[in-house]
């Protein structure tokens, strides 16, 4: 079976700049999560989708991140403009419904972004 | 509000046994979740804990004690390999939240 895809692996960019990030979920898995991963910190949700509506987007700094799930499979995350703070790993994660509370979450590799 | 502590760095010698530890204080409770992470890679799923008591599974076993709010990840016969960052997660109550991890603890195994 494969794991959740996730593209680029490695991005380097100016403060300002835009930046998208491209996740695929492992088939037939309707929740999706974006994580934001800090140097030497847990993971950190942005972004919950149950197919393509969003369950939970607390966390999201609306002012720059931007996610969308359009046809409840695929999923992009967009930063625009892009902050120094923002230099992470981005983790896609999916799992298979997300409604029961032993459901296990499955992560990509992760993108690593550095923002200069 | 939800709050995870775990140390953030351990030594440890292979082929000994560790104990990480997690204490949690979180509005509600749906269960606890160790991840291992690989410098560089994803976190990979290690055990899942809903009731009190221990799950073993291998070289590999998680405790939960739910009045206590904590945890543990016990590593038995280390290897070299088991070098990762351990972070504990909680879910909230309803099973449709996703997960709150701590910072994770770097475990360093040595010769």
């Amino acid at each position: 079976e494969a794991g959740v895809a996730q593209s680029p692996r490695y991005k380097i960019i100016e403060k300002r700049q835009s930046v998208a990030f491209w996740c695929n979920p492992i088939s037939g898995h309707a929740t999706l999560y974006w994580y934001q991963q800090i140097l030497g910190q847990g993971p950190k949700l942005l972004i919950q989708f149950q197919n393509n509506g969003v369950v939970d987007d607390s966390q999201l700094p609306k002012d720059r991140f931007s996610a969308e799930r359009l046809k409840g499979v695929d999923s992009t995350l967009k930063i625009q403009p892009a902050k120094l703070e923002d230099s992470a790993v981005y983790l896609c994660a999916s799992s298979l419904e997300g409604t029961s509370g032993q459901e296990t979450q499955y992560f990509g590799p992760g993108t690593r972004l550095l923002v200069l | 509000g939800q709050n995870i502590d775990q140390p953030t760095e351990m030594t440890a010698t292979e082929g000994a046994i560790v104990q990480i530890n997690c204490t949690y204080q979180t509005s509600g409770f749906n269960g606890l979740f160790w991840y291992q992470q690989h410098a560089g890679e994803a976190p990979t799923f290690l055990s899942y804990n809903v009731l009190d008591g221990l799950e073993e599974k291998g070289r590999f076993s998680s405790f939960l004690s739910r009045s206590k709010g904590y945890s543990y990840l016990l590593l038995k016969e280390l290897q070299m390999k088991d070098s990762a960052s351990y972070l504990c997660a909680v879910r909230a109550p309803s099973g449709n939240t996703p997960l709150v991890f701590g910072k994770g603890t770097r475990l360093s195994v040595i010769a």
